[in-house]
């Protein structure tokens, strides 16, 4: 059974970079049919599509946040991790990582989702 | 961006009631059309992929049609359990984009 967790620190200053990583179990991130995703939600607010990643390195990001995001896999760990850069408040969010089996459609279906964690930009 | 327009934003229904919640996709989409459910404090969950297709262990009470650039959203028979913000998604393109979302709550 693949399962997702989130981690990385729960407060970040304003103008910093924001990093989380995804640490995939129960099955391997060195799949051809799968993306990996970040996506992100406002407090109390909708859905926000970050970007995905394959295990071969393509990247797909959303363009509203493309120049200052970017997604890396590591295989060897089973973890993918994303990089947020120049943060401010409304970086703000739960972000999650999320499984896609989409390959063959061009990704953008999340069947498997972790828990969530919530980054707070402040001083 | 592909906009999804989803309505209403919430509703209140009773118990047994059947519930239609509507997505508009702002062009064509080829039925690339997913529904979500999430619960308070809750990662989403997928319930309906493609437009009609039902995510393995969902409850068949559960289903979504298409016509055109609407998308449909059915609960047949509203369950406590249902209590829950439900939110399209399309991926016909990138970037994906989601629906605002539609708060159900029991009457």
């Amino acid at each position: 059974q693949v399962q997702l967790q989130e981690s990385g620190p729960g407060l970040v200053k304003p103008s910093q970079t924001l990093s989380l990583t995804c640490t995939v179990s129960g099955g391997s991130i060195n799949n051809d049919n799968y993306y990996w995703s970040w996506i992100r939600q406002h407090p109390g607010k909708g859905l926000e599509w970050i970007g995905f990643i394959h295990y071969s390195g393509t990247t797909y990001y959303n363009p509203s946040l493309k120049s200052r995001v970017s997604i890396s896999v590591d295989t060897s760990k089973n973890q993918f991790s994303l990089n947020l850069i120049s943060v401010t408040a409304a970086d703000t969010a739960v972000y999650y990582c999320a499984k896609d089996p989409t390959v063959h459609q061009l990704g953008g279906r999340f069947d498997l989702w972790g828990r969530g964690t919530l980054v707070t930009v402040s001083s | 961006d592909i906009q999804m327009t989803q309505s209403p934003s919430s509703l209140s229904a009773s118990v047994g009631d059947r519930v239609t919640i509507t997505c508009q996709a702002s062009q064509d989409i080829n039925n690339y059309l997913n529904w979500y459910q999430q619960k308070p404090g809750k990662a989403p969950k997928l319930l309906i992929y493609d437009a009609s297709n039902l995510e393995t262990g969902v409850p068949s009470r559960f289903s979504g049609s298409a016509s055109g650039t609407h998308f449909f959203f059915t609960i047949s028979s509203l369950q406590p359990e249902d209590i829950a913000t439900y939110y399209c998604q399309q991926q016909d393109s990138v970037p994906v984009t989601f629906g605002g979302g539609t708060k159900v709550e029991i009457k």
